[in-house]
């Protein structure tokens, strides 16, 4: 079975420090990999995917994450953080041609100003 | 890019009522949708999937009877709560997966439904 883990509950950053958020998973194989993005009270924006291929993906709104199979870690990083990044960050895992995915408990990040 | 919507948008009820919540893609066919509920400050959790003109598939522990679901075409899904207390109040979301090779892993997630059942 798949499973996500987000070690960190909640991160605090200052506004044009950089981010990372860290997601580890669980997975016999390659799994395709998502970071989404939901702000309160809204849906789930993706903000980019791992299906194959280079294993640093770049995101929409400056996000990045980096495949690394090694740490069955799929971390996401943004080099500089905005005031209107604070939101609840969820890495998730779908296994291929299944269509699910199962997501992470999510990290909330507060940016300070 | 692709568009899912739901209706209604937030929904407040009286216990015992049932309530249907619609998800619609706009601008593409989804063979296959998937509702999730989630509550304040937790993780989604999978519900149930559907597929256009077939039975839904149930997570476990998601009982079938209370949450019915119906994808009677590739661009709608509906999942009714029937006979609504209390602790069905949550956030509903629905997510649609297209065909094609290239999106068949991509969900496409809709703005939520807000239910509170009194």
């Amino acid at each position: 079975a798949q499973s996500v883990t987000q070690p960190d509950i909640h991160i605090t950053v200052s506004e044009g420090a950089s981010l990372e958020l860290r997601c580890n998973y669980s997975y016999g194989a390659t799994p395709y990999l998502f970071w989404y993005v939901q702000s309160p009270g809204q849906g789930l924006q993706l903000l980019l995917k791992y299906f194959s291929g280079d294993t640093l993906v770049q995101g929409i709104k400056g996000f990045e994450a980096e495949f690394k199979r090694s740490q069955s870690s799929f971390n996401l990083r943004k080099p500089s953080v905005h005031w209107s990044d604070a939101a609840e960050y969820f890495c998730a895992v779908g296994a291929p041609n299944a269509g699910k995915s199962t997501f992470g408990d999510g990290t909330t990040l507060t940016v300070k100003p | 890019g692709a568009v899912v919507s739901q209706h209604p948008s937030w929904v407040i009820c009286k216990s015992g009522t049932s309530v249907k919540i619609e998800c619609r893609s706009l601008d593409f066919q989804a063979t296959t949708m998937f509702w999730y509920r989630q509550f304040p400050k937790q993780s989604l959790m999978l519900m149930a999937t559907s597929n256009e003109g077939s039975k839904a598939t149930y997570e476990q522990g998601v009982e079938k009877d209370k949450f019915l679901i119906n994808h009677a075409s590739l661009t709608l899904s509906t999942l009714t709560v029937t006979s609504a207390h209390p602790e069905d109040s949550s956030f509903y979301i629905c997510s649609a997966r297209g065909g094609g090779a290239s999106s068949y892993n991509e969900q496409f997630f809709g703005p939520g439904t807000r239910l509170t059942v009194l």
